[in-house]
């Protein structure tokens, strides 16, 4: 069985600019979460998406939006890009239900962001 | 509300030697407990996870128990190895909707 696959692995972008990561999720985890991870804040949760509705949401500003689609493939979306975006980006899938069905949450490889 | 605290790292050992990783968390109820390991360069790997008070969680020689009562969650293995090298992080499943909140994390550092 496949795992989390993100795309891309590795990318730079300059300040201004917007970028995209997409996240294609375990077979059959309809539950995709996104995760922030830099040296100075650690690991930090971005959003949350279930059957295409975020039901749940980090404490990150408005430029940081995502999406989920019909076959549960999520993206995430950074405009605006600042220098403290740079940050390893973790997606994770994990079947349907809530944290109190003992679900196990799966990460994928991430995507290094670098801003320059 | 909730969080999680893990011991300052970083942590060496010579092979062999016995690994302890402590991690402590506050939360309301009964969250599931994890325990993740990151290799250089890699995302995240499940390593081992507790869902309820006094579960012991165990996977490639690590182990760990869900205590309520001092609310912890230490890492153990009897015997590290040089492969073992990586951070460790703790991570506790917060109400509602598969959040996970992690420690800081912990570099472990194994030289032969």
């Amino acid at each position: 069985k496949a795992g989390v696959t993100q795309t891309p692995r590795y990318l730079i972008k300059t300040r201004g600019q917007q970028v995209t990561l997409s996240c294609s999720p375990i077979s059959g985890h309809r539950s995709v979460s996104w995760y922030q991870q830099t040296p100075g804040q650690g690991l930090q949760f971005l959003f949350e998406y279930f059957s295409e509705t975020q039901r749940n949401k980090g404490n990150f500003p408005g430029r940081f939006s995502g999406r989920q689609f019909s076959n549960s493939r999520s993206e995430m979306n950074v405009s605006t890009l600042e220098l403290g975006d740079s940050a390893l980006y973790l997606c994770a899938s994990s079947l349907e239900g809530d944290s109190n069905s003992g679900n196990t949450i799966y990460f994928g490889e991430g995507s290094w962001l670098t801003v320059v | 509300g909730n969080s999680v605290t893990q011991m300052e790292g970083p942590v060496t050992l010579s092979e062999e030697a016995f690994l302890t990783i402590n991690c402590t968390y506050t939360a309301t109820g009964y969250p599931s407990l994890f325990w993740y390991v990151q290799y250089p360069g890699e995302g995240l790997q499940l390593l081992l996870k507790a869902t309820k008070a006094d579960d012991k969680g165990s996977n490639k020689g690590f182990e760990a128990t869900y205590r309520k009562e001092t609310t912890s969650f230490h890492l153990e293995k009897g015997s590290v190895q040089v492969s073992d090298s990586a951070v460790y992080f703790c991570a506790l499943l917060s109400g509602g909707y598969n959040k996970l909140i992690f420690g800081a994390g912990t570099r472990l550092a194994v030289h032969p």
